[in-house]
């Protein structure tokens, strides 16, 4: 079982409609969880963090975490073609050691 | 200080050749990572830097990869007898303490072996 496992896509969705991505992770006792939007060709960029269960909004976007289920998912409302990109899931191990482990991205694709 | 810089941008290099790669982190940050990132693959971790200790290694690094930062600031990652294998992005990315909030990641260097 990978660490952190994403759906590579790719998803697509029309401009103004909700894009849903989701993403598991296998590390029960992890805290920080982010998500990064990558640009072909560029580096990640991050665009949410979340550490506690439940709902966290920025705008258009929402991130969402059930620790339970070991589960994050991102919510882009009214998507634009700007937000075409790859998105990754990226989770803090524990203890000192941390680092951050990625999942393989979703590709999003918004079309007109 | 703006962000996290990395260079070269781009760099090919033939099989066989020693190539090094250079980051500049945010300044006050203490913590910095190297990662390998491969068309439609998520960053794979390399290596970590807290000050000048070289922290943890990935156990899939092979002895060809060494990295250093000295004194605490920039970093340099060098890969040894290139191979066509080692074509991927070359990430750099900071963070203050243990990554709470999140990593800064540099542009990359982009390693052609050809």
């Amino acid at each position: 079982q990978k660490e952190v496992e994403q759906n590579s896509g790719p998803l697509s969705v029309p401009e103004g409609a909700i894009a849903s991505l989701n993403c598991t992770y296998s590390d029960r006792v992890s805290q920080s969880f982010f998500w990064y939007r990558q640009y072909s060709g560029k580096s990640p960029e991050l665009i949410m963090s979340i550490y506690s269960n439940g709902d966290k909004e920025d705008g258009r976007f929402t991130a969402q975490l059930n620790k339970a289920s070991q589960y994050v998912s991102l919510l882009i409302r009214d998507s634009q073609p700007s937000d075409s990109a790859t998105y990754l899931c990226a989770v803090l191990s524990s203890g000192t050691a941390s680092k951050l482990t990625f999942g393989t991205g979703t590709r999003l694709q918004v079309t007109l | 200080d703006t962000g996290v810089s990395q260079n070269p941008r781009h760099k090919i290099t033939k099989r066989g050749q020693n190539v090094t790669f250079r980051c500049d982190p945010i300044s006050e940050h203490n913590r910095l990572y190297w990662y390998r990132q491969t068309l439609g693959q998520g960053p794979e971790f390399l290596t970590y830097f807290q000050n000048e200790a070289q922290l943890e290694k990935s156990r899939l690094l092979s002895d060809r990869f060494s990295a250093e930062r000295p004194k605490g600031s920039f970093s340099t990652l060098e890969i040894q007898r290139t191979e066509q294998g080692d074509s991927a992005m070359y990430l750099c990315a900071s963070s203050p303490g243990q990554g709470y909030y999140g990593y800064t990641f540099g542009s990359g260097t982009r390693l052609t072996v050809v």
